[in-house]
């Protein structure tokens, strides 16, 4: 069974550019979750998205935006990048996002580095 | 603010000890607990999940939940060297996100 893919692995952006990630949750998995993780924040949680709806949104600003195709699979873009913006990007994939018993697994991430 | 907080480290054992890591959550609310491991560099990788109270057991892992008491507890037995990593405590509450610890650094000692 495939786990959760993310692309691309390693990116290096310019201050100023966007950048947009790709993730494929799990075969038969509906929700898609993002977070960043930086050293200095730790994980937070960007956004979730279940059946092309975003569902729930953390306190980013809205140059983070994501969206949910039909396929499940998602994408997450940030306008604009700040160096700030440099952070392991995660998807999280779970069966409905929600409830006990749900498990949520993490692709292996996006390296985006601002510069 | 709802938060997740875990027991300062680092964390030294030695090989075949247990290690004991903790985490205390403030949201009430907070249904399913996750404990990953993140090795440097890498993703975090779920080790187990808990949302009932008591004990729940994996092999050499045992994660344990009080919601009366808002604590949640990872327990590793028989220690490895391979299990060094950064331990992450995640509380799911109702808006099905996930709401992370600052993580313990655990160093197995050969």
């Amino acid at each position: 069974k495939a786990g959760v893919t993310q692309t691309p692995r390693y990116l290096i952006k310019t201050r100023g550019q966007q950048v947009t990630l790709s993730c494929s949750p799990i075969s038969g998995h509906r929700s898609v979750s993002w977070y960043q993780q930086t050293p200095g924040q730790g994980l937070q949680f960007l956004f979730e998205y279940f059946s092309e709806t975003q569902r729930n949104k953390g306190n980013f600003p809205g140059r983070f935006s994501g969206r949910q195709f039909s396929n499940s699979r998602s994408e997450m873009n940030v306008s604009t990048l700040e160096l700030g913006d440099s952070a392991l990007y995660l998807c999280a994939s779970s069966l409905s996002g929600g409830g006990s018993g749900n498990t949520i697994y993490f692709g292996e991430g996006s390296w985006l580095t601002v510069v | 603010q709802k938060e997740v907080e875990q027991n300062s480290g680092p964390l030294s054992v030695p090989e075949g000890a247990i290690a004991s890591l903790n985490c205390t959550y403030s949201d009430r609310g907070s249904q399913s607990f996750f404990w990953y491991r993140q090795y440097s560099g890498k993703s975090p990788e779920l080790i187990m999940f808990i949302y009932s109270n008591g004990d729940k057991e994996d092999g050499r892992f045992t994660a344990q939940l009080n919601k009366a008491s808002q604590y949640v507890s990872l327990l590793i037995r028989d220690s490895q060297p391979s299990d060094s990593a950064t331990y992450l405590c995640a509380g799911e509450g109702s808006a099905r996100q996930l709401t992370f610890g600052s993580g313990t650094q655990l160093t197995v000692l050969p």
